[in-house]
């Protein structure tokens, strides 16, 4: 597998309380995305980053937002969470030079809001 | 925004047997296709990917088929294993990956020994 850790691996948390959850990379690849997989919806992109404090929004932005202030290092953080961001959050990584692209995910964070 | 819609959502066939996942996409802008496969618990994992300069790709007992014309590609398995077992995704890019991926809702494979 490619050099990506998650942490925390597993959360459990209460209604209104800020959560963050870390992706780190030993890789140097430039790309770093958020997804959440839920069942009965593969996965969905939260947010990502195409370099350092550069970021952008995906389909699920809403109550999320993400941090990078470091090549290897990628914040998501629910500010106040809600039962709804009951999940599992993996982050990617990617280099993406030109004709490449691939996607390596992470191990997933399983994040439980009661 | 790109919707992709993957077909069966779940499928069974004999060990040995082949296997055939289908996906379409709305973006005619998309011009990268991975699919991935995961196991229960584990993280997704690449498995086979196309490029739209590319109509048919193989490695070993699978391959992947795109008809830009049509929108739609395929995952073939042949020979299937038990090993194959597990929920497979389709997925498509405009970017070539880069801003992200939209993923099928994904097809749970049963290999029935």
């Amino acid at each position: 597998d490619a050099g990506i850790t998650q942490s925390p691996r597993h959360k459990v948390t209460e209604t209104g309380t800020p959560v963050t959850l870390r992706c780190h990379q030993t890789e140097n690849h430039r790309y770093m995305y958020w997804y959440r997989q839920d069942p009965g919806h593969g996965l969905r992109l939260i947010h990502y980053s195409y370099g350092v404090k550069d970021t952008d929004k995906g389909e699920v932005s809403d109550g999320y937002s993400v941090s990078r202030s470091k090549t290897e290092d990628f914040l998501l953080t629910l500010e106040s969470a809600t039962s709804s961001q009951t999940s599992v959050y993996f982050c990617a990584i990617s280099e993406d030079d030109i004709g490449q692209g691939e996607q390596f995910f992470g191990p997933g964070t399983r994040l439980t809001v009661l | 925004g790109e919707n992709v819609e993957q077909h069966p959502s779940t499928l069974s066939v004999q060990e040995g047997d082949s296997a055939v996942i289908k996906c379409t996409y709305s973006d005619s802008a998309s011009n990268y296709f991975p699919w991935y496969k995961q196991e229960l618990g584990k993280r997704p994992q690449l498995i086979i990917d196309i490029r739209s300069n590319v109509g048919e790709k193989k490695d070993q007992r699978i391959a992947v088929t795109l008809n830009k014309t049509a929108k739609h590609f395929s995952l073939h398995i042949t020979e299937t294993q038990p090993e194959d077992s597990a929920v497979y995704f389709c997925a498509a890019s405009a970017g070539g990956g880069a801003d992200g991926l939209t993923f099928g809702k994904g097809t749970h494979l049963i290999i029935q020994p």
